[in-house]
C-alpha cells in the first residue's frame, strides 16, 4: 500500500481562498516532501521538510509536520487559477547510510475556481 | 543551469519490444531517480543512481533496468515490453539523492505500448 496517502482525493475553492491537504503515513520517515504536477508534466518540488523540523514556509505554502500522528499538511493561502494542479506527498525512509526509499501518495487533485 | 531533459518524450512501442530512454541531470547533480507513472499505481519508484552506481531499488521486475555514466547522465532500459509498461517516466537528479535534498524532474517521456 502507499505509505503517503493525501486527504482529501479533489478540492475545488474560489480563487482567494485558502487550501489545505492532508498527507498520513504508516512508517517513521527522514523527510517529507510535497510535490506539484501541472496535467501529466513533470513534477516540481514545492517543499521539503526534515523530521525535526514542525514547520516551513515558502511564500504562499505553509507545510506542518507531525510525527507523532504520522501526518503533514499542506496549505496554500489566497489561491489562484495557476494552482490548479496535482500535489503529492512524498516519504523518504531511511534504509541505512544513504540508502532510501521514497514513496508518493496519489496525489490530490485542486481545482481553483477565477 | 540548465533543467533536467529527457529524451525522446513521446514513444510508441509495440509488445515485447525493448526501449531505452535517456535523462540528462542538471549539471552537479550526482543523483539520477527514475518513477513510473500510471493512472491506476500512480507515481512508484524504480531506481537510483548515483556516482554510477545502484544505489535504491523500487519493486520491479528485472525487465526494467538503468546505468549511469561518468557525467551523470542515465539511461533506463525496458525489455520485453508489456501493455501494462505504457506510462509517462520521469526522471529526477539532485545533488546527493532524495535523502539529502528535494529532486527535480524532467518533463517525462511517455511511452505507449500497443
Amino acid at each position: 500500500s502507499q505509505q503517503g496517502e493525501e486527504d482529501p482525493q479533489a478540492l475545488s475553492i474560489q480563487e482567494g481562498e485558502n487550501a489545505t491537504m492532508n498527507c498520513s503515513y504508516k512508517t517513521s520517515i527522514n523527510n517529507l516532501q510535497w510535490y506539484r504536477q501541472n496535467s501529466g508534466r513533470g513534477l516540481v518540488h514545492l517543499i521539503l521538510i526534515r523530521s525535526n523540523e514542525r514547520e516551513k514556509h515558502s511564500g504562499r505554502l505553509r507545510v506542518t509536520l507531525d510525527t507523532s500522528k504520522k501526518s503533514s499538511s499542506l496549505l496554500i493561502t489566497a489561491s489562484r487559477a495557476a494552482d490548479t494542479a496535482s500535489y503529492f506527498c512524498a516519504t523518504v525512509l531511511e534504509l541505512g547510510g544513504a540508502n532510501s526509499k521514497l514513496t508518493f501518495g496519489k496525489g490530490i487533485t485542486l481545482s481553483v475556481r477565477p | 543551469k540548465a533543467g533536467v531533459t529527457q529524451t525522446p518524450r513521446y514513444l510508441i512501442k509495440t509488445r515485447g519490444q525493448q526501449v531505452t530512454l535517456s535523462c540528462s541531470p542538471i549539471s552537479g547533480h550526482r543523483s539520477v531517480s527514475w518513477y513510473q507513472q500510471t493512472p491506476g499505481q500512480g507515481l512508484q519508484f524504480l531506481f537510483e543512481y548515483f556516482s554510477e552506481t545502484q544505489r535504491n531499488k523500487g519493486n520491479f521486475p528485472g525487465r526494467f533496468s538503468g546505468r549511469q555514466f561518468s557525467n551523470s547522465r542515465s539511461e533506463m532500459n525496458v525489455s520485453t515490453l508489456e501493455l501494462g509498461d505504457s506510462a509517462l517516466y520521469l526522471c529526477a537528479s539532485s545533488p546527493d539523492g532524495m535523502y539529502y535534498n528535494e529532486q527535480f524532474f524532467g518533463p517525462g517521456t511517455r511511452l505507449t505500448v500497443l
